[in-house]
C-alpha cells in the first residue's frame, strides 16, 4: 500500500519567515495530495490540495508543489504568522470516485510548526 | 465545504465497556470515513462507510471491534467495543464531497481507564 513520509517533524521559524514542509510518497498511482492543518484540540482542516496534472498551486500565503517523477510534494508558507502555529499533515490518495470506494487518504507523520515572535 | 459535528466531544470510559460515537453532517454525502489518531500521532483510516452498504474495513480493524452504522446520507456511528487502554485515541469522522475533498469533524477524545 501507499506510504507517505514527512519531514521535518518539528519546525521553528521567526514570524515573517517562510516555512517549507516536504513529503514523499511510494505509490506512483497516487494522484491527489491534500494538506491539513490541525490546531490543538481540533480536527484537521483542509488548507490546500493538488492533483497530479498540476505542478504548483497557490492560495494567498500558502503554495504546494508536486514533482511526480521524484514522487514528492511540498507545502510552502510565506510571511508566517503566529496563527500558523499548528501541526501540518500531508496525505496522498488515488482518487477512485464514489463507485470506486472513495478517496482513502494515507497521511504523513505530521510536522509541528512553531512561529516565534 | 461541510459542517460536521461529533458526539460526544470527549469521554472517559472503563475498560471492557463500549462507546458509540455519532457523526452528523449538514448535507447529504455518499462517502463517510472513520479515522483513529493515537496521542501525538498521525491519522489512520479505520473504515469507509457508504450509505446502504456494509462498511469496508482497513487492515488491522475488524467489524466486531469497530461496528459502524450508516442509516442515511447525513449520519453515521462508530462503536468502540470491549475497550482497553490501547483504544485511547481521538476518533475522527470525515466526509468526501463531490470534488474528492475530504473534510473532518472535530473529533471525539476517548480515554479508557
Amino acid at each position: 500500500g501507499e506510504n507517505v513520509e514527512q519531514h521535518p517533524s518539528t519546525l521553528s521559524v521567526q514570524e515573517g519567515d517562510s516555512a517549507v514542509i516536504k513529503c514523499t510518497y511510494s505509490d506512483s498511482a497516487s494522484n491527489y495530495f491534500p494538506w491539513y492543518k490541525q490546531e490543538l484540540g481540533k480536527g484537521p482542516q483542509l488548507i490546500i490540495d493538488i492533483r497530479s496534472n498540476v505542478g504548483e498551486k497557490k492560495d494567498q500565503r500558502i503554495a504546494v508543489t508536486l514533482n511526480k517523477t521524484a514522487k514528492h510534494f511540498s507545502l510552502h508558507i510565506t510571511e508566517t504568522q503566529p496563527e500558523d502555529s499548528a501541526v501540518y499533515f500531508c496525505a496522498a490518495s488515488i482518487e477512485k470516485g464514489l463507485t470506486g470506494g472513495g478517496n482513502k487518504l494515507t497521511f504523513g507523520t505530521g510536522t509541528q510548526l512553531k512561529v516565534e515572535l | 465545504s461541510a459542517v460536521i459535528s461529533q458526539k460526544p466531544s470527549r469521554d472517559i470510559c472503563q475498560r471492557g465497556t463500549s462507546l458509540t460515537i455519532q457523526c452528523q453532517v449538514d448535507s447529504q454525502v455518499t462517502m463517510m470515513f472513520w479515522y483513529r489518531q493515537q496521542p501525538g500521532q498521525s491519522l489512520t483510516l479505520i473504515a469507509t462507510a457508504n450509505q446502504g452498504s456494509e462498511a469496508t474495513y482497513e487492515s488491522g480493524f475488524v467489524i466486531d471491534k469497530f461496528p459502524i452504522s450508516r442509516p442515511n446520507l447525513t449520519f453515521s456511528t462508530l462503536t468502540v467495543s470491549n475497550m482497553s487502554p490501547e483504544d485511547s485515541s481521538i476518533y475522527l469522522c470525515s466526509v468526501e464531497l463531490g470534488s474528492y475533498e475530504q473534510y473532518f469533524g472535530p473529533g471525539t477524545r476517548l480515554t479508557v481507564t
